[in-house]
């Protein structure tokens, strides 16, 4: 089992919903990353994380808000998204930093469907 | 720019049979390589993960080698298994941004 978990597995939302993704770690990772992963493609970077402080933004449309309420959780809130956001979204974690043994912890995601 | 390029980039081997996944990459300054498994639908879990000074790492029946002078990676998979059948990524690490490459999809036959 994986020692990131994402909450819900499936997520079927129209267009006006507002919805939340969450996720929850107790590895003690200080560095937690939402990914947007379309099939057959690699995941791509959102938003990432250190400190609970956000400091990546890779350019994502505001209808995509990122929380990171203490350092064990992490959420995306959704509003007013498209069918072309319809994706796995993946979260992940990891120590902060340089270290050449960090790799990221991956949880088995969220299948969103916008409809 | 960097990039991550896996090769071939789908392959099919029957059951029992070994195969080898290939990475190259031109990702600068080079703090790690990650191989990982994804199943479909789900997230990727880690296999590998190598520095600078390792050339190799195994894990169970997956080894991961590591030429940093020709920044090349293989991953070899011993003794395949249908439950191999997954897509397997390539991610690699410089000043704290990792670059995924694309990943190549594998499907053991019976």
């Amino acid at each position: 089992d994986t020692e990131v978990t994402q909450t819900p597995k499936h997520l079927v939302m129209g267009m006006t919903n507002k919805k939340s993704l969450k996720c929850e770690q107790h590895m003690g990772h200080r560095a937690m990353y939402w990914y947007k992963q379309k099939a057959k493609k690699p995941p791509e970077l959102m938003f990432v994380y250190s400190y609970e402080k956000l400091s990546i933004n890779e350019s994502v449309p505001s209808r995509f808000s990122p929380e990171c309420p203490n350092s064990s959780l992490l959420n995306l809130h959704l509003h007013a998204l498209q069918p072309e956001d319809s994706a796995l979204y993946l979260c992940a974690s990891s120590q902060p930093g340089k270290t050449g043994k960090s790799g990221y912890t991956f949880g088995s995601g969220t299948r969103l469907t916008v409809v | 720019k960097n990039q991550v390029e896996q090769s071939p980039q789908s392959l099919i081997i029957l059951e029992g049979k070994n195969c080898t996944l290939q990475c190259n990459y031109t990702v600068s300054p080079f703090s790690n390589l990650r191989w990982y498994k994804q199943d479909t639908g789900r997230g990727p879990v880690s296999l590998t993960i190598m520095t600078f000074s390792e050339n190799t790492k195994s894990n169970g029946r997956y080894t991961a080698t590591l030429d940093a002078d020709t920044k090349q990676s293989s991953l070899h998979i011993t003794a395949s298994q249908l439950s191999d059948s997954a897509s397997y990524i390539c991610v690699v690490s410089a000043s704290g941004k990792s670059t995924f490459g694309d990943g190549t999809t594998l499907t053991v036959k019976p």
